[in-house]
Formats: structure tokens, C-alpha cells, sequence
């Protein structure tokens, strides 16, 4: 079975620009939670979708937003981009209903300048 | 709400040697406790949980963790390490009702050393 795969790998955009990073859950899973992890605030929880709704939401600015779609993959934009936006975005996936079970993808990591 | 407080933000051990890794919680409602891995370049990889039962959970990688409800802690600990634990290591809480969401420490960076 495949794992969670989030796309691009790596990116670098300039304040001001927008982004749109994607993750593919783990086929069958129909849950997916985005994270930001940064070395001055650590691991933060952004939001999560279940079946193309967004079920539960961490505290960020509206800037930062997300969608499902029927396949259960996902996107999420980030506007207006701030120097502070640079982070290591991670994707977990679970099956929506074992919530503990979260697998999580190797994340895309923005460099914003 | 709920926090977690890793209480070492760096950890240098001998290969061999024995390692603990602290981890307090607070919250206000029944949580379920995690231990993650992150290798560097790479995401998490969960190394144990504890959702009911026996408080001493068993992991991946000959990890162990101790959950302890008085004292709100959930230790990781391994009686002998090797230089691939080498990497950072996460302590998390999920509430078990509510939003289901996991809240983490700082983490921990464990250090091998031949």
C-alpha cells in the first residue's frame, strides 16, 4: 500500500505570492490533517478534512485554507505569503473513524524570501 | 486545551547506553498519549501510543513508554541505544472526545554518540 504523498517536495516563493501544496492520503483513508512544523514554534495543528468538509480547524490566519476532494485528496493555499510562512508543512492521513491512526507524508518544505 | 512540555530539548547518549526521554501533559479531559520519530529530511513515524489498559506501552525499535496519570507523564525510554535512533522525538496528546487533533511538544533531539 502507498503511502501519504505530498507535492512538491521543496519550494521557494517570494512574500506577497500564493501556494498551493497537495497531499495524497493513503488509498481507502478518508481523513487528512495538515501541520506546520517550524523550529521557533514547533509542530502546530492547521486544520483537518474528512470527506471533503473541513471537520476541525487550529488557530491560523485565514491566509492559510484547504480543500478535499471526493477522491479524499488534498490541497492547501497559503496567500499573501510572510517570511514567517517558511516551514515544513506536513500531511497525515487516517481512515476518519481510528483518528489515532495517523500516517503521516515526508511534508513540503517552503522557503518563502 | 492541552500542552505538552518535553522537558530536554537535547539528549547525548553513548551507543549502548541507556535513554529516557521526558514528557509532561496537561489537559483538562481524557487524552491519548504518543511518542513520534522524525528522521531528518523525513516526517513522523509514530513509535507508540497509549489509548486504555496497561499503563507500560511497547513500541517500534525496542522503544518503551510509562504512562503515569498522577504525575500526567508518559516517559519514552530504551535500554540500549544505536547510532540509527539517532533524530528528534515527539511527545503528543489527542483528546479522546473533542477535536481530533494532536497538540506536541517541543521535541527532544537525541544525539548518538559513539
Amino acid at each position: 500500500k502507498a503511502g501519504v504523498t505530498q507535492t512538491p517536495r521543496y519550494l521557494i516563493k517570494t512574500r506577497g505570492q500564493q501556494v498551493t501544496l497537495s497531499c495524497s492520503p493513503i488509498s481507502g483513508h478518508r481523513s487528512v490533517s495538515w501541520y506546520q512544523q517550524t523550529p521557533g514554534q514547533g509542530l502546530q495543528f492547521l486544520f483537518e478534512y474528512f470527506s471533503e468538509t473541513q471537520r476541525n480547524k487550529g488557530n491560523f490566519p485565514g491566509r492559510f485554507s484547504g480543500r478535499q476532494f471526493s477522491n479524499s485528496r488534498s490541497e492547501m493555499n497559503v496567500s499573501t505569503l510572510e517570511l514567517g510562512d517558511s516551514a515544513l508543512y506536513l500531511c497525515a492521513s487516517s481512515s476518519g473513524t481510528v483518528i489515532e491512526k495517523l500516517f503521516f507524508g515526508s511534508g513540503t518544505q517552503l522557503s518563502v524570501l | 486545551a492541552q500542552s505538552v512540555t518535553q522537558l530536554d530539548s537535547q539528549v547525548p547518549v553513548f551507543e549502548e547506553a541507556p535513554v529516557e526521554l521526558r514528557c509532561n501533559y496537561s489537559s483538562s479531559v481524557s487524552v491519548y498519549l504518543f511518542w513520534y520519530v522524525q528522521y531528518p529530511n523525513q516526517g513522523l513515524q509514530l513509535l507508540l501510543k497509549y489509548l486504555s489498559g496497561s499503563t507500560l506501552v511497547k513500541g517500534i525499535n525496542g522503544f518503551e513508554a510509562e504512562f503515569n496519570k498522577s504525575q500526567t507523564s508518559f516517559h519514552l525510554r530504551k535500554p540500549s541505544v544505536h547510532i540509527s535512533d539517532t533524530a528528534e522525538y515527539f511527545c503528543a496528546v489527542m483528546p479522546v472526545r473533542g477535536a481530533q487533533k494532536l497538540v506536541f511538544g517541543q521535541g527532544t533531539r537525541l544525539t548518538i554518540n559513539p
